[in-house]
């Protein structure tokens, strides 16, 4: 079956430090998901890439989906307290239906040290 | 306000019990998921419903049965609770989108449910 994998399992940075998280998918995807889910909360929708090659941005955050859509990547410059919690990908298979499941990466648990 | 909600928040009982979890959501979206969360925070979908009708049915335990009364209802019941069901049960729903642009998954706040 579809595996996402998402690396580093934690990652414990200092205050205004840069962070990366990877994915990659076993299969090709259709599309790629990042969500946030903060401690004690639920996971909350980041951004949705769809195209190859795609690099978006929001603010610090710069999400990058692979030419082959196979794996992507979040970038945080220089992180603040705020960007606590736990970071994951997410995707579809590619040729499945609308509403085909969502593969979910193990995700990264970032601390931030101030 | 609440766009997806689940009850109860917290949920502690003894091994070998019934209990359920019921979710709503007043997004009007059409399919509506049930995510288990481990202690390790892997998220691993069980159900998934459209419009009232199941669609995802991951390997789960018969002990666990998904029931959709209406689109923007989805209810978790578990027999026969075990101390590995301990986990954190998250609701989610999603509207229905273009082929190849994803759903965004909209969660609920989850329900911890502790078996002793």
């Amino acid at each position: 079956g579809q595996q996402v994998m998402q690396i580093p399992q934690y990652q414990h940075v200092q205050e205004g430090e840069d962070f990366t998280t990877y994915c990659n998918s076993s299969t090709t995807l259709s599309n790629i998901q990042w969500y946030k889910q903060r401690p004690g909360g639920h996971p909350v929708f980041l951004i949705q890439l769809v195209k190859s090659g795609e690099v978006k941005k929001q603010k610090r955050l710069t999400f990058q989906f692979g030419e082959a859509k196979k794996n992507s990547s979040l970038h945080i410059t220089a992180t603040q307290t705020t960007d606590v919690g736990t970071y994951f990908c997410a995707g579809h298979r590619a040729g499945g239906t609308s509403y085909g499941k969502l593969t979910f990466g193990q995700g990264t648990i970032l601390t931030v040290h101030p | 306000d609440t766009a997806v909600s689940q009850t109860p928040k917290y949920l502690v009982t003894q091994m070998g019990n019934d209990k359920s979890i019921k979710c709503e959501q007043n997004l009007g979206h059409d399919t509506m998921y049930w995510y288990k969360q481990d202690s390790k925070k892997f998220l691993k979908i069980m159900f998934s419903y459209n419009n009232k009708e199941l669609i995802i049915n991951e390997t789960v335990p018969n002990r666990f049965s998904p029931k959709s009364p209406d689109k923007a209802h989805l209810n978790l019941h578990i027999n026969s609770l075990e101390l590995g069901d301990s986990a954190v049960y998250f609701c989610a729903s999603s509207p229905l989108q273009l082929a190849g642009v994803g759903e965004t998954q909209y969660f609920g706040p989850g329900t911890r449910l502790l078996v002793l």
